[in-house]
């Protein structure tokens, strides 16, 4: 693995289904971050990160948990999926939460949610 | 609120100079990000600026103005691989990144 990996690429998904978007990065990384981007509109914070074992809430948290059970690892969940959840979803990670800490992106994980 | 202003399209000629303008308003500044990406693709960092001024990276460089709440993203010598959104995202006081929708530049040959 180099940088970060998310799975799966792309995803269908029927309303109500429960989903979890996985997402892993070998950089030793700190913070993590999940994202979700729609057409038009700028990337939304849905879940951070800080470091291990713990989590925050961003913009957009509702409909979504997380957890961090290890430096490495920042999976997504969609207890019961609805439509306006199809979106692309990219997972980052950053050395720290200081300023000048880049976030690094994953490929994205393309859903849609009939 | 905080709100993130860029436009959503331009246009330019490889070979050529654009400018991209990003106006903000964020509870508190921590610095600025521009993020280049390309369709379907994950954005990747270009720049990073936190004092006032411009900063040069090769073809790239990008300018902070943080009292008007301005900063722009110069490309020089476009390429058609340039062809890409570039995304405006200036850190509020949380150390949260608040994104732009970004700026799709089209370069024509």
């Amino acid at each position: 693995i180099a940088g970060i990996t998310q799975a799966p690429t792309s995803q269908i998904l029927a309303a109500g289904r429960r989903m979890t978007l996985r997402c892993t990065q070998d950089m030793r990384h700190n913070a993590m971050y999940w994202y979700r981007q729609d057409l038009g509109l700028g990337l939304r914070l849905i879940h951070y990160s800080n470091t291990a074992g713990t989590t925050g809430k961003g913009e957009v948290p509702d409909g979504y948990s997380v957890s961090r059970a290890n430096t490495d690892d920042f999976p997504l969940t969609l207890a019961s999926a609805v439509p306006s959840q199809t979106s692309v979803y990219f997972c980052a990670s950053s050395d720290g939460t200081f300023s000048y800490n880049e976030q690094f992106f994953g490929p994205g994980t393309r859903l849609t949610v009939l | 609120g905080q709100n993130i202003d860029q436009p959503t399209e331009m246009t330019a000629t490889e070979g050529a100079i654009v400018q991209i303008n990003c106006t903000y308003q964020t509870s508190g500044f921590n610095g600025l990000f521009w993020y280049q990406q390309h369709a379907g693709e994950a954005p990747t960092f270009l720049s990073y600026n936190v004092l006032d001024g411009l900063e040069e990276k090769g073809r790239f460089s990008s300018f902070l103005s943080r009292s008007k709440g301005y900063s722009y993203l110069l490309l020089k010598e476009l390429q058609m691989k340039d062809s890409a959104s570039y995304l405006c995202a200036p850190m509020d006081s949380n150390y949260q990144l608040i994104w732009g929708a970004g700026t799709k530049l089209i370069i024509k040959p």
